[in-house]
């Protein structure tokens, strides 16, 4: 079955390195994603990863994927206040998105 | 482009009332879906259309809730009657499905019941 799970809060320090993680259970999914839900908004795709890749790198942020444990994670390096958001994890299944519970990340001084 | 456009933003209504939500999706694109949020269920996807069509309406929860597609640039949710459980945000999503593409769903702002 389609099944993503996250952790449902992580809280870390101004200029620290936040990890946030996400498994999932459909093997075949083709691609993963990061979206970003800041407050009163809709969520916003952060970056995404194809399958066959087990390592992303796109400015602050840090991909990795584990396909053969199905576990995906994000890494924000010297995260900001800015970056508190709710982050999801999600797989391509067929036509949809199959959404993780979120992730509610707090940065504080 | 303006993005995906919901309205109302917010909406407020009685228990047993009819709510309708709107969405127009970006132009150009051939997928839209529609999603709940809630604080205890976090993000469900309600139903989706691929050029109009519905193609899997399983996570829509009752009868008293149902969409429609009439054409490519607007999408209808309706809740008759309304319940105060409905009360959630709801989001309308668009993306263009090229097969084996990434598939980037963009979202709306969103639309925040709340039925008393």
């Amino acid at each position: 079955g389609e099944d993503v799970e996250q952790s449902l809060f992580l809280s870390v320090r101004e200029g620290d390195s936040s990890v946030i993680n996400c498994t999932y259970t459909d093997s075949s999914s083709t691609y993963l994603y990061w979206y970003k839900q800041e407050p009163g908004a809709g969520l916003q795709l952060l970056t995404y990863i194809f399958s066959n890749m087990d390592m992303k790198q796109d400015q602050r942020l840090t991909v990795l994927l584990n396909k053969k444990d199905k576990h995906l994670s994000l890494r924000i390096a010297d995260t900001q206040t800015g970056d508190s958001a709710i982050y999801f994890c999600a797989e391509k299944a067929t036509d949809k998105l199959i959404f993780g519970t979120g992730t509610r990340l707090q940065v504080f001084p | 482009d303006a993005g995906v456009i919901q309205s109302p933003r917010h909406e407020v209504t009685e228990m047993g009332q009819e709510v309708t939500l709107r969405c127009k999706p970006i132009s150009g694109h051939n997928s839209l879906f529609w999603y709940r949020q809630t604080m205890m269920r976090g993000l469900e996807l309600l139903i989706y259309f691929n050029n109009n069509v519905p193609i899997d309406d399983s996570g829509m929860p009752e009868d008293r809730f149902s969409a429609k597609m009439p054409n490519a640039s607007f999408s209808t949710l309706k809740i008759q009657p309304s319940e105060p459980r409905d009360s959630a945000v709801y989001f309308c999503a668009s993306s263009l499905d090229g097969g084996v593409s990434y598939n980037e769903q963009f979202f709306g702002p969103g639309t925040r019941l709340t039925v008393l």
